[in-house]
């Protein structure tokens, strides 16, 4: 069974800080792992997504994360925080050739970026 | 030129009604999901179709009932609406179930409230 835990449902910055948003893992098989953001009101967009090439994985809006098969983590990264980032962040795992395309999330982290 | 677009954009109804969401993408994909977001954000899976065949169905209770005309289309039909049904409701699509495939797009959402 897969099973997501994003450590942290408030982070706050201030702005030209760095973001870290935790995020670990558990899967049977190895897994697939997405980033998504949500903006008020809007849906999901995908960050970023690790799918077994490279370990540091670089999204959109200057976001990245890195996966760490010992620890079970993905965690996010960004290293200077713009005002239009504040947002909620969701982690998501799902299993190669035995979910279905199922995505579990995590709880979501709401990232608060002070000017 | 939206990805993957819903209908309606907010839905609000009382106790006991029948309604139905509409979901469609442009993509060319052949898989569809319904997620539900309930009030504390938390993201779960309620149906997934590929090419139209049933192949997700996370106990959900069976007053909802998802319908897939063909590939581009996944509607959600609920009977009975109860107050707990008060959601955001999304749909995503995949281009398939293959390895390279699992990517998800999700639409904007359907804010569903029972009164």
């Amino acid at each position: 069974a897969q099973s997501v835990t994003q450590l942290g449902s408030h982070v706050s910055v201030s702005e030209g800080a760095l973001v870290l948003l935790r995020c670990n893992y558990s899967s049977s098989v190895p897994p697939y792992l997405f980033w998504y953001v949500q903006y008020p009101n809007q849906g999901l967009q995908l960050l970023l997504k690790y799918t077994s090439a490279a370990t540091l994985v670089k999204g959109i809006n200057g976001f990245e994360a890195e996966f760490k098969k010992s620890e079970t983590s993905f965690h996010l990264t960004k290293p200077s925080a713009h005002m239009s980032d504040a947002a909620e962040y969701f982690c998501a795992v799902s299993e190669r050739g035995t979910s279905y395309g199922k995505l579990t999330f995590g709880q979501g982290t709401i990232l608060t970026v002070h000017p | 030129d939206t990805a993957v677009s819903q209908t309606p954009k907010y839905l609000v109804t009382q106790m006991g009604n029948d309604k139905s969401i509409k979901c469609e993408q442009n993509l060319g994909h052949d898989t569809m999901y319904w997620y539900k977001q309930d009030s504390k954000k938390f993201l779960k899976i309620m149906f997934s179709y590929n090419n139209k065949e049933l192949i997700i169905n996370e106990t959900v209770p069976n007053r909802f009932s998802p319908k897939s005309p063909d590939k581009a289309h996944l509607n959600l039909h609920i009977n009975s609406l109860e107050l707990g049904d008060s959601a955001v409701y999304f749909c995503a699509s995949s281009p398939g179930l293959a390895e390279g495939q699992e990517t998800q797009y999700f639409g904007p959402g359907t804010r569903l409230l029972v009164l």
